[in-house]
């Protein structure tokens, strides 16, 4: 059975960090590409960023409104997926989700989510 | 970035509808579109792929068409259990994008 376990949110000051971790389980994690996603309170969903499998070097794609302060990586001893935050602002205030994704025609597609990580940037 | 706007933001339906969320892109993003379901308090769950492939165990009765930059979400008899929030996701290019979303409540 698939499943991604979201830990590490909590509450954090702004211009703080965090590392939120998502331990992958019941499938072969190094074969799949990987996201995070999140949504605000009460707001849609928006996607973050993207690890590409092993065989694409793990390379990653991120959304506008992160690059430079997110980082994703992966630990593929332990089947890991992480998000280093940096310098995080108010409005990164959201569940995080970790998602994986499966190809078809070309393009990839989120089929596994886990159940979120709350991030609240306070003072 | 390609924009993706559902319509009708919010429908208010009755048990048995034919219900018809749209989701239009700001470019052409021809078959590359995904459709979630998501409950309140829970993750979304991913329910067409490549726009009209249904996911294992996903209920005949949700469909998907269209291409380009105008895609369909059809349920075509509301159930009890479909009352939640629609989000369609473009899978064309980066940065990925999602839809405003879609709420369906009773009537």
């Amino acid at each position: 059975e698939v499943q991604l376990v979201e830990s590490g949110g909590g509450l954090v000051q702004p211009g703080g960090s965090l590392r939120l971790s998502c331990a992958a389980s019941g499938f072969s994690f190094s074969d799949h590409y990987m996201n995070w996603v999140r949504q605000a309170p009460g707001k849609g969903l928006e996607w973050i960023g993207r690890s590409r499998d092993k065989a694409h070097s793990h390379s990653t794609e991120y959304a506008a409104s992160v690059k430079g302060r997110f980082t994703i990586s992966r630990d593929e001893s332990n089947n890991s997926l992480y998000l280093q935050m940096n310098s995080l602002k108010t409005e990164d205030t959201a569940v995080y989700y970790c998602t994986r994704d499966f190809g078809s025609g070309g393009r990839y597609y989120s089929d596994y989510w886990g159940q979120g990580s709350l991030v609240t940037v306070s003072s | 970035d390609i924009q993706l706007t559902q319509s009708p933001s919010f429908l208010s339906a009755s048990v048995g509808d034919r219900v018809t969320i749209t989701c239009r892109a700001s470019q052409d993003i021809s078959s590359y579109l995904a459709w979630f379901q998501q409950k309140p308090g829970k993750a979304p769950k991913l329910l067409i792929s490549g726009t009209s492939t249904l996911q294992s165990g996903v209920p005949s009765r949700f469909s998907g068409s269209g291409s380009g930059t105008e895609l369909t979400l059809t349920i075509s008899s509301l159930q009890p259990e479909d009352f939640a929030t629609y989000y369609c996701q473009q899978g064309y290019t980066y940065p990925l994008t999602f839809g405003g979303g879609t709420k369906v409540e009773i009537k």
